[in-house]
């Protein structure tokens, strides 16, 4: 498995409350990404990093902010939680070598199961 | 428009037979389609993947079938074990243009294998 790690593993949290979830590599890869998997929606993007202190949005990002001030650690913060928001959260990490003749191979963490009640 | 359509949501095949999930996309510039497996606890993995530059691609028991004009792809796993029971996620990678550095993936099949 690509090392990837992610903390909380479980988190129940309170409609309101501010949630920090963390994904940690040790695989110095450049390019990180949060996801969100729900039933019926399969995985869906909601920040993505392309470089230290380098962050975009992805289509499920109101809500959520992210931040990367290392290589190695991609902070997903849910600043005023809601029931909508429990999901499990997926951190990925890939390195593309180049943009022609490259694979976009994702590795996924192993998730962090979010409830809001 | 950066959608993947996948179906079916599940699928029941018996041990020995052929699993078939089909995906469907709009946006041409997509140039990289992999599928994705996940078993229950755990974060995806790549499983097998295509460009669009060839029409089928086999690994083992996995197959994917891809029909550029139609805008369509598929995975077939052979021989169907009590194993494959999982999730698995189509995808599609746009290299280039505002979507940059981006997968989208489908909604998502669980396959169940009975024994």
């Amino acid at each position: 498995d690509a090392g990837i790690t992610q903390s909380p593993r479980h988190k129940v949290t309170e409609t309101g409350t501010p949630v920090t979830l963390r994904c940690h590599q040790t695989e110095n890869h450049r390019y990180m990404y949060w996801y969100r998997q729900d039933p019926g929606h399969g995985l869906r993007l909601i920040h993505y990093s392309y470089g230290v202190k380098d962050t975009d949005k992805g289509e499920v990002s109101d809500g959520y902010s992210v931040s990367r001030s290392k290589t190695e650690d991609f902070l997903l913060t849910l600043e005023s939680a809601t029931s909508s928001q429990t999901s499990v959260y997926f951190c990925a990490i890939s390195d593309r070598a180049s943009r022609t003749g490259y694979q976009e191979t994702q590795y996924f963490g192993p998730g962090t199961r979010l409830l809001v009640l | 428009q950066q959608q993947v359509k996948q179906s079916p949501q599940s699928l029941i095949v018996q041990k020995g037979g052929i699993s078939i999930i089909n995906c469907a996309y709009e946006n041409t510039a997509f140039d990289y389609f992999p599928w994705y497996q996940q078993f229950p606890g755990k974060g995806p993995a790549l499983l097998i993947a295509i460009r669009p530059d060839v029409s089928e691609k086999k690994e083992g028991r996995f197959t994917i079938s891809f029909n550029k004009s139609a805008k369509q792809f598929s995975l077939h796993i052979m021989d169907s074990q009590p194993g494959d029971s999982a999730t698995y996620f189509c995808a599609a990678f746009n290299a280039g243009g505002t979507s940059y550095g981006k997968l989208t993936f489908g909604q998502g099949t669980i396959l169940t294998v009975h024994p």
